[in-house]
């Protein structure tokens, strides 16, 4: 069956700090994958996502992702991470063909000023 | 355009009632999907619907319940509500046409608390 882990539940860091979030997902498919932020009191809201092309994806705020195929990875990086950062991120991947979206547990993440 | 609208955004039900929860598209959206969310436990997929038809559904049990307008708007419906039942439920929308670029989009949520 189709599965996303994020090892990472719970990540505290201080300003300036890099970040670094786990994802893995378990199906060999063809996936698309999607990195969502919730910030406190707000909706999800899309990060980035990768379809094919480029395995380096930038999207918005600095965050990017890196699509490894041979590890079933899509971690997400930010170089210098901010307070206003703080928010719970959900990886998520789509099977292609089957509309059904699959997330992960989700990381909290806590940027301390 | 307007966003994913969920309306009610706050509900209070009492074991055994039902509760119906509305999701209204972005405007040429075709595919809603439902979610709960809960501490721990991320998004859970409920159903997806596209143009009326259910095309997906998760691991729910039967008391969950959905279904799809032709103006795509959908309603979730929950029976014989338990405790557990208390969550976050999110509507996201995509256009669903199959592409293979299909992203999704979320609604605010209606968070309902059953006691």
């Amino acid at each position: 069956a189709q599965s996303v882990s994020q090892h990472n539940h719970h990540v505290i860091l201080s300003e300036a700090a890099s970040l670094e979030l786990g994802c893995n997902y378990s199906y060999g498919g063809t996936v698309n994958l999607f990195w969502y932020v919730q910030y406190p009191g707000q909706h999800l809201q899309l990060l980035l996502k990768y379809f094919s092309g480029d395995p380096l994806v930038k999207g918005i705020k600095g965050f990017e992702a890196e699509f490894i195929k041979s590890k079933f990875s899509f971690n997400l990086r930010k170089p210098s991470v901010q307070w206003s950062d703080t928010a719970e991120y959900f990886c998520a991947s789509l099977l292609r063909g089957t509309y059904k979206y699959i997330f992960g547990t989700g990381t909290r993440l806590k940027v301390l000023a | 355009k307007a966003g994913v609208t969920q309306t009610p955004r706050y509900l209070i039900k009492t074991r055994g009632q039902q509760v119906t929860l509305s999701c209204s598209p972005i405007s040429g959206h075709r595919s809603v999907s439902w979610y709960q969310q809960t501490p721990g436990q991320g998004l859970q997929f409920l159903f997806e619907y596209f143009s009326e038809t259910q095309r997906n559904k998760g691991n729910f049990p039967g008391r969950f319940s959905g279904r799809q307008f032709s103006n795509s708007r959908s309603e979730m419906n929950v029976s014989t509500l338990e405790l557990g039942d208390s969550a976050l439920y999110l509507c996201a929308s995509s256009p669903g046409g199959g592409m293979t670029q299909e992203t999704q989009y979320f609604g605010p949520g209606t968070r309902l608390l059953v006691l």
